[in-house]
């Protein structure tokens, strides 16, 4: 079964804390995503890596970054968290070079700031 | 203009009744589009994939028209477990890769 995996379901934080995401994935896939999703805005792109310490940015990269340092952990980061930043957050990951490939998410972290 | 837009919803049928979703997208060049399934406080999985001939998968049918860009996702003889959010999806080349992009889901609610 392939298994994609959050390191919490549930976090609480201070507003101004560095908040660390990490995620990790058994079936060997290229890409990993972060996504965020609010009520009304369904799931939008953080961030994106499709190798070893590549990444790219997605359509909301602002106050985040991400490292990949191995091919199954894809890690984000909150610089300094902000209450606009309370979302869950779902890891996913697909292979990188096959057509119509089905992408496997984690359960996501429901992230508070306070 | 979002990349991927559908009917938020929420649709709310009986019982047996049959549904259609509907999404439309913006990039001509996208390359494979799909259907994910949300149920409450759970991560998306995959539906079913859209095929441009369009395909079937038991009560669910799905099709693809390039030229409209617009998808659709036909439910028929709905089920209480049919409850959930569905997800519209498009992948497009993200410049090294293919990313996914999601609309942001419509919610079906069958009721006994």
């Amino acid at each position: 079964d392939v298994k994609v995996t959050q390191s919490s379901r549930y976090l609480v934080k201070r507003t101004g804390e560095k908040v660390f995401l990490e995620c990790v994935q058994d079936m060997d896939h290229e890409n990993m995503f972060w996504y965020r999703q609010d009520p009304g805005l369904g799931l939008r792109l953080i961030y994106f890596s499709y190798d070893v310490k590549m990444k790219e940015k997605g359509d909301i990269p602002e106050g985040y970054s991400v490292s990949r340092e191995k091919k199954e952990r894809f890690s984000l980061i909150l610089e300094s968290a902000s209450t606009n930043q309370t979302s869950m957050y779902l890891c996913a990951s697909s292979f990188r070079w096959r057509e119509n490939t089905e992408a496997f998410f984690g359960q996501g972290t429901r992230l508070t700031v306070v | 203009r979002k990349e991927v837009e559908q009917d938020p919803g929420p649709f709310n049928v009986p019982e047996g009744a049959t549904v259609a979703f509907n999404c439309t997208y913006s990039n001509s060049a996208s390359q494979s589009f799909f259907w994910y399934r949300q149920d409450c406080r759970k991560e998306p999985k995959l539906l079913m994939s859209v095929y441009s001939s369009g395909n079937e998968d038991g009560r669910f049918t799905a099709q693809l028209n390039r030229a409209s860009q617009y998808i659709s996702l036909l439910i028929r003889d709905s089920k209480l477990s049919d409850s959930a959010t569905y997800l519209c999806v498009v992948n497009g080349w993200g410049g090294a890769t293919n990313k996914l992009i999601f609309g942001t889901g419509t919610l079906l609610a069958v009721q006994p």
